[in-house]
This record gives structure tokens, sequence and C-alpha cells, in this order.
């Protein structure tokens, strides 16, 4: 059955240093992978997606990700945290080979600290 | 372009009441999503819409039920409620179901059973 992990239920990191929201998945055919956030009270925003090619996708806000087949990983990454990024991301994902449900991730907590 | 729009944003009910949810997707969106959000079980997939017709069901009772309309407007309905039920209510709509778009997300409706 397909799945996808957040190792992490929060992760803290230092205003302008870099930071890393980890993803794990597994499908039994190919994936679309996507990231998510939800700021309070708010629905959650689209950031950025795999489908195919270049491993490295850039996203909303400076973020980016790492598509990693071989450990199954879809990181999400930004060079210089910002406090405005502090929210709640989810990760999700889709079997293109089976029945095209979207499966999320409970989410990780990013804090930047000021 | 409006967003994803969700009728009533809150709602208090009581256990064995049933409640309605709306949802108007964004203009040319075909698809529509439900999804249960609670802070226990993260984001859980209730259910897919396309062409008035349910595409995918996710593992929830048959309290939960929903339907689309000619106009591409969702609604959701549970039936004799439960306390469990308490939960943000999300519904996403996409251009098309099953590929690579990416979905967007209303501002959820608050659901409180008491």
């Amino acid at each position: 059955a397909q799945s996808v992990a957040q190792p992490e239920d929060q992760v803290n990191v230092a205003e302008g240093n870099p930071l890393t929201v980890k993803c794990t998945y597994s499908v039994s055919g190919n994936p679309y992978l996507f990231w998510y956030v939800q700021y309070p009270n708010r629905g959650l925003q689209f950031l950025l997606k795999y489908i195919t090619g270049d491993n490295l996708v850039k996203g909303s806000y400076g973020f980016e990700a790492e598509f990693n087949k071989s450990q199954t990983s879809f990181h999400l990454k930004k060079p210089s945290a910002l406090v405005s990024d502090s929210a709640l991301y989810f990760c999700a994902v889709r079997d293109t080979d089976r029945d095209d449900k979207i499966i999320f991730g409970k989410g990780t907590r990013l804090h930047i600290l000021p | 372009k409006a967003g994803v729009t969700q009728t009533p944003r809150y709602l208090i009910k009581t256990r064995g009441q049933q409640v309605t949810l709306s949802c108007s997707p964004i203009s040319g969106h075909r698809s529509v999503s439900w999804y249960q959000q609670t802070p226990g079980q993260g984001l859980q997939f209730l259910f897919e819409y396309f062409s008035e017709t349910q595409r995918n069901k996710g593992n929830f009772p048959g309290r939960f039920s929903g339907r689309q309309f000619s106009n591409s407007r969702s609604e959701m309905n549970v039936s004799t409620l439960e306390l469990g039920d308490s939960a943000l209510y999300l519904c996403a709509s996409s251009f098309s179901p099953g590929t690579a778009y990416e979905q967007y997300f209303g501002p959820g409706t608050r659901l409180t059973v008491t």
C-alpha cells in the first residue's frame, strides 16, 4: 500500500540558516510528489511538485525539494530560513500506477527562531 | 480568479445530528476532493469527485457521503454525528483528477460535535 512518512513532528531552525523537512514515501508504481504548507487557520497552499525529469524541483517562496528514487525520499529545503516560514508542512504522494488516491503525511511543524 | 470557498466556516452540532458542508471549486476546476484534518490523524482523504461521479473513497464509514453537482460544486454529508467527527474539513479542487495537477484548498469548515 502506498504511504508517506514525515519522521519529524517538529523542526526548529534559526533564522538565516538552511532548513530541511524530511519526507519518505512508498508506492508500487511511479510517484507524483507534492509539498503543501498550512498557515494557522488557513487551508493548505501548494508549494511544489515532482512529476518527472530533473530531480531538483523549485517552488514558491524560495523552497526546493530533491527527489531521490533510490532512497524514496523527497525532502523539502530552503537555503536561508525566514521567520515567516514558520508553519505546518505536508508531504503528499499519488501513486500513478494504482487508484490515484493522494496520501498525505502527518505534517511537520517548522519553527524558525528569530 | 476566486479561490475555493467553503461554507459554513464554523459549525457546532450535537451528537446524533447530521450536517452538510458545501464547497465551490475554482472556476474551471472539475475535480473536488474532501479531507478530514485532526491533530492526531493528520490529513485523511475522504472522497474525490469528478463529473458528478465519485472516483475514489477513503476509509471512512458510510455515515460520510458526498456528491457533486453539474456546476462542479460539491457537498459532503455526515449523518449520526459522533464526538470523534470533530475536525477541520477541507475541500480541494483541481483541474483534472488522477494526474499531476496540484490541488487548491479552501479554508475549511471547523466542525465541533458536542
